[in-house]
């Protein structure tokens, strides 16, 4: 079993429509929570980071974090084409000072 | 967050040579990472590079073919040794600053022939 599991997708969403994207983990102990977006030929950006469970909102992206039940997920609000990119979603372990990345989803944002 | 700067951006090496890859954080942190990422993968940790001491290699990965230096809290450089095609890809150095947050360098694509 993989750490962090993602659908690599790609996952495609009208304009204007809510994306959501779902990783889930392994490490029962984990306490923090990231998700990058990585364009095309860029470095993978920090767009949010949660660490208690419930939603985190930032302008049109909620991350949701349910410890229970080992998942963690992104929202995207009025999607826009700029938002097409790969989404890593990123754990750091109980009690390893790494953090595991997944192996990404692709979202596509159709016009 | 911090101004994360690398060099080279990118670079074609001869097979049997090696890169050595900068890493420069406008301001201290005591954490730096570094990072491969091959074509269409995610990213796999390579080591994590300790100021004053030896860098911390994860499974797959040694200090003879990757060796790190982190002479102090700003900088540190990978060298990627006696290179062949199996190691085109990306490399990324990344920080992280309070709350365990990461953030990367913007990468140096490598080639090699």
């Amino acid at each position: 079993q993989k750490e962090v599991e993602q659908n690599s997708g790609p996952l495609s969403v009208p304009e204007g429509a809510i994306a959501s994207l779902n990783c889930t983990y392994s490490d029962r102990g984990s306490q923090s929570f990231f998700w990058y977006r990585q364009y095309s030929g860029k470095s993978p950006e920090l767009i949010m980071s949660i660490y208690s469970n419930g939603d985190k909102e930032d302008g049109r992206f909620t991350a949701q974090l349910n410890k229970a039940s080992q998942y963690v997920s992104l929202l995207i609000r009025d999607s826009q084409p700029s938002d097409s990119a790969t989404y890593l979603c990123a754990v750091k372990g109980s009690s390893a000072s790494k953090i595991i990345f997944g192996s990404g989803t692709r979202l596509s944002i159709r016009p | 967050s911090a101004v994360i700067s690398q060099k080279p951006s990118r670079d074609i090496c001869q097979r049997g040579t090696s890169l050595t890859i900068q890493c420069q954080v406008d301001s201290q942190v005591t954490m730096m990472f570094w990072y491969r990422q091959q074509p269409g993968q995610s990213l796999t940790l390579i080591a994590t590079a300790n100021q004053g001491s030896e860098a911390t290699y994860e499974s797959g990965f040694v200090i003879d073919k990757f060796p790190i230096s982190r002479p102090n809290l700003t900088f540190s450089t990978l060298t990627v040794s006696n290179l062949s095609p199996e190691d085109s890809s990306i490399y990324l150095c990344s920080v992280e600053f309070l709350w365990n947050e990461q953030f990367f360098g913007p990468g140096t694509r490598l080639t090699v022939l």
